[in-house]
């Protein structure tokens, strides 16, 4: 089946600093979408992306669905201690089931 | 709007024992899927369904039987649990994948713990 490589696992960063994380798939898209996880709760989106090249925001979350259907990049700016969590990526084509990636976990050194 | 809702939260389990999972969604979304989330590790996919009467297999289906007798519902089984069952069941829905309002979105959890 399709997979979605996601990276990095994991980030170790102060308060302050910008993020960037990204994924990558064996085949195109037609969707991604940007979720993050906090401790104890489901997963909640964050950002949906449905043309190529497309660039969104949300607050200081950026997120671009790659020229060639094939990868997604998130982006988060002067990051704060509520960012903490996991973050996953999700891809879709019409009519097909959702593939998640593997997430990345962001901690946040005091 | 309640959105997606698991029940029960929690539950502990004794090896070869049955249960049911409930899954109950009140946006009309054609689309359903139970995942697991084991400790560090991502969402794998259960089962889905892509819409009343029907289940399909996901990544890691063994141990595990679906039901989606009525739209809003989508029911996981455990018929015998072992303790490689221990996870946490995740449930999200969605609409019928397009180029639009294909998110979806996931219930609150359900820890089990097989013992």
């Amino acid at each position: 089946g399709q997979q979605l490589n996601q990276s990095p696992q994991s980030m170790f960063i102060q308060e302050g600093e910008d993020v960037s994380m990204n994924c990558t798939s064996s085949s195109i898209f037609n969707t991604w979408l940007w979720y993050k996880q906090d401790p104890g709760e489901g997963p909640v989106l964050l950002i949906a992306l449905y043309k190529a090249g497309e660039l969104t925001s949300n607050g200081r979350l950026t997120a671009q669905f790659g020229i060639t259907r094939k990868d997604s990049f998130l982006n988060i700016s002067a990051s704060i201690p509520s960012d903490v969590g996991i973050y996953f990526c999700a891809g879709q084509l019409p009519m097909e089931k959702l593939t998640f990636g593997t997430g990345t976990r962001l901690t946040i050194i005091p | 709007n309640a959105g997606v809702t698991q029940t029960p939260k929690f539950r502990v389990l004794k090896t070869g024992q049955s249960m049911t999972l409930l899954c109950a969604q009140d946006m009309n979304h054609e689309y359903m899927y139970w995942y697991r989330q084991d400790p560090g590790m991502g969402l794998r996919l259960i089962h889905y369904s892509v819409g009343e009467g029907t289940t399909a297999k996901g990544e890691v289906p063994d141990g595990y039987n679906v039901s989606r007798l009525k739209k809003q519902n989508f029911l996981l089984g455990l018929e015998s649990a072992a303790p490689s069952q221990t996870s946490v069941y995740f449930c999200a829905s969605s609409y019928r994948g397009g180029v639009w309002n294909t998110e979806a979105f996931f219930g609150q959890g359900t820890r089990l713990t097989v013992v």
